[in-house]
């Protein structure tokens, strides 16, 4: 079952703006996870965000976590044409490690 | 370099015929797991396995069959009851305890095609 919604479905801005990618799930979650894909590619893992925390940066990765709207949303700052890619939200709600995948956005970077 | 390493990279089946999808991982992760990916979409769980010689059923198991006899290893079959198998498989491994949350290490997948 897919639980994570993802918006929008494709993106596409020029070099050295921001790009945000919105995820929506539906049941409680441990934890929420970006993704990355290259065309072709396994998924590379991005950050994680627990259900405790509302905000995590890593580089120029910004994730903010709204538990009570169930949502989440991911901001890559001054954007790079090698971010070009899939990204995909998946959540993390047992206790036996599996994800639950969004659809994904595509994101494109014209240099 | 410790990591996942899925092969083959391509792989075509023919009508009636049962392949098989190698991962094995370096990691010394306890749980793995086998995604399919259809185009534009996102991942959907075929099977997982959490610890030697048990795994579990996904949302997708019909028409697959895993085994789990070494750590480092977890094949995918996809069998003839599988009549829609043309889609990229995905492998992943990840580490157990640790505490709350840990990241799935993901092999570079095998594209399944139909002759």
């Amino acid at each position: 079952s897919q639980q994570g919604e993802e918006d929008p479905q494709a993106l596409s801005i020029q070099e050295g703006e921001n790009a945000t990618m919105n995820c929506s799930y539906k049941t409680s979650i441990n934890n929420l996870q970006w993704y990355r894909q290259n065309s072709g590619r396994g998924l590379v893992h991005l950050i994680l965000i627990r259900s405790n925390e509302r905000e995590k940066h890593s580089g120029r990765l910004r994730v903010t976590l709204d538990t009570s709207k169930k949502s989440s949303s991911l901001l890559i700052t001054a954007s790079r044409a090698a971010d070009t890619a899939s990204y995909f939200c998946a959540t993390d709600a047992g206790n036996t490690g599996k994800l639950i995948f969004g659809q994904g956005t595509t994101l494109q970077v014209k240099p | 370099d410790g990591g996942i390493t899925q092969s083959p990279k391509y792989l075509f089946r023919k009508e009636g015929q049962n392949v098989t999808l190698s991962c094995e991982q370096n990691l010394n992760h306890d749980a793995m797991y086998w995604y399919r990916q259809d185009p534009g979409q996102g991942l959907r769980l075929i099977y997982y396995s959490q610890i030697v010689n048990d795994f579990q059923k996904g949302d997708i198991a019909e028409g697959y069959s895993v085994s789990r006899e070494k750590k480092e290893s977890f094949p995918l079959t996809v069998t003839s009851a599988q009549k829609n198998p043309t889609a990229f498989y995905l492998c992943a491994s990840k580490k157990t305890g640790g505490g709350s949350g840990q990241p799935q290490h993901f092999g570079d997948g095998t594209r399944l095609s139909i002759l």
